[in-house]
């Protein structure tokens, strides 16, 4: 079974201003790794998502994450926010592989408040 | 195009009643996935579908729930007799092909509230 944790609840940054939102994840087999964003009224968007290869994934609207094995993590960062990043993120994770199933094991969400 | 709709968007229902959500996915998405989402949470996988055959269910807390996608396109999630806990957001995501699950779009969700 595999399971996310969003190390923090909510994350209030000033525009410009870089920001680094944690996940931490534990898993008996190999995994798939995502960020999706949630806009207010709006349904789960993509960010960015790392399947094998370069640990270093970039995504959309300047989102990048790093693929840490030894520390399970999967933290998600930007250089420099705009007001328009305010949104809710949430990390997840699903068994690598077709025999892995498609069940996708999503964190509680790290709301992102951006300020000017 | 056409995003994955879903209706209703909002539902208030009395406890006891039976309820039932839609989901229109992507036109040519083969794969639907449903989750429930409650507050302050991230969505929680409740079951999925390739074309109209149910693959897993696993996720369906009891069996109140069910779930069907008769034609392989739009698809039903009923909850039967409902109770306050099942208050939630519903959201329901389409894949356009089986060997890649996380290519999933989301839908705008369902809000039901159960009094």
């Amino acid at each position: 079974a595999q399971s996310v944790t969003q190390l923090d609840s909510q994350v209030p940054v000033f525009e410009e201003a870089p920001v680094e939102l944690r996940c931490n994840y534990s898993s008996s087999v190999s995994v798939y790794l995502f960020w999706y964003v949630q806009y207010p009224n709006q349904g789960l968007q993509l960010l960015l998502k790392y399947l094998s290869g370069s640990t270093l994934v970039k995504g959309i609207n300047g989102f990048e994450a790093e693929f840490n094995k030894s520390q399970t993590s999967f933290h998600l960062r930007k250089p420099s926010v705009h007001i328009s990043d305010t949104a809710e993120y949430f990390c997840a994770v699903s068994p690598a592989g077709h025999t892995g199933g498609f069940k996708t094991i999503f964190g509680a969400g790290t709301r992102l408040f951006v300020k000017a | 195009g056409a995003g994955v709709s879903q209706s209703p968007r909002y539902k208030v229902t009395k406890r006891g009643q039976d309820v039932a959500l839609r989901c229109d996915p992507i036109s040519g998405h083969v794969s639907l996935y449903w989750y429930r989402q409650a507050l302050g949470q991230g969505p929680e996988f409740l079951t999925y579908f390739n074309y109209e055959a149910q693959q897993d269910k696993s996720g369906l807390p009891n069996d109140r729930f069910s779930a069907e996608r008769p034609e392989g396109s739009i698809s039903t999630l009923t909850i039967q007799r409902t109770e306050q806990r099942d208050s939630a957001m519903y959201r329901c995501a389409s894949s356009p092909r089986t060997s890649k699950p996380y290519e999933q779009y989301f839908g705008p969700g369902t809000r039901l509230t159960v009094t």
